[in-house]
């Protein structure tokens, strides 16, 4: 089954501590996204990649950081720097990037949760 | 600055009754429209869309009207089920994704 996983569903860190989020792709998909979602408030794009070994910053970049190795795996790495971290991170993918009639699949989300 | 809004945060239906949910976005360069449908603590799924070249597109019991001159889309669920009682997001396509805040839609039975 074609899909995108995010692993693990509930991650609980320590204040301070960098911890990195899972995403991975089977769909052949060139882009892939990485958004925050906070109650009340739409999907924030945190970074996203139009191709392997390429990413940019989206509108909430600050405090995370990721890197895109491969075609199937886009990890997002939250940084202790983050001021705001605990919110529920969501993966996407898309066939492309840009301008155009096509549409974004969202993995299972991960909530992360910092004390 | 929100390119797009969805300014009811939620909305209650009767069972069997139309819903309507409603997006206005600021861009006139948006092309292409979506609605994603999340439940809680799992990730979006894309519902429907509507390309800005038409004004209506049906799948099932779900039609999104789209009003370019009013910068407006909505979406209507006909016949309502409980089922359907969801955070629904509009999202606009132009150089990324720009999503609303989402409606969160309960279908009473």
């Amino acid at each position: 089954d074609g899909g995108i996983t995010q692993s693990p569903k509930y991650l609980f860190r320590k204040e301070g501590q960098n911890v990195t989020l899972s995403c991975e792709q089977n769909l052949n998909h060139d882009a892939m996204y990485w958004y925050r979602q906070d109650p009340g408030q739409g999907l924030r794009l945190i970074y996203y990649s139009q191709i392997v070994n390429d990413f940019q910053k989206g509108d909430i970049a600050e405090g995370y950081s990721v890197s895109r190795e491969k075609k199937e795996s886009f990890p997002l790495t939250v940084t202790s720097a983050q001021k705001n971290p605990t919110a529920f991170y969501l993966c996407a993918s898309s066939i492309v990037w840009g301008q155009g009639h096509y549409e974004q699949y969202f993995g299972p989300g991960t909530r992360l949760t910092v004390t | 600055d929100q390119q797009v809004k969805q300014n009811s945060p939620s909305l209650s239906v009767q069972e069997g009754r139309i819903s309507i949910l409603n997006c206005d976005y600021t861009n006139s360069m948006f092309d292409y429209f979506l609605w994603y449908k999340k439940y809680p603590a799992e990730g979006p799924t894309f519902l429907i869309s509507i390309s800005s070249i038409k004004d209506k597109n049906e799948d099932g019991r779900f039609t999104v009207f789209l009003n370019k001159s009013a910068k407006h889309l909505s979406l209507h669920i006909v016949p309502s089920q409980p089922g359907d009682s969801a955070v629904y997001f509009c999202a606009a396509s132009g150089n990324q994704f720009y999503f609303g805040t989402g409606t969160s839609l309960t279908v009473i039975p």
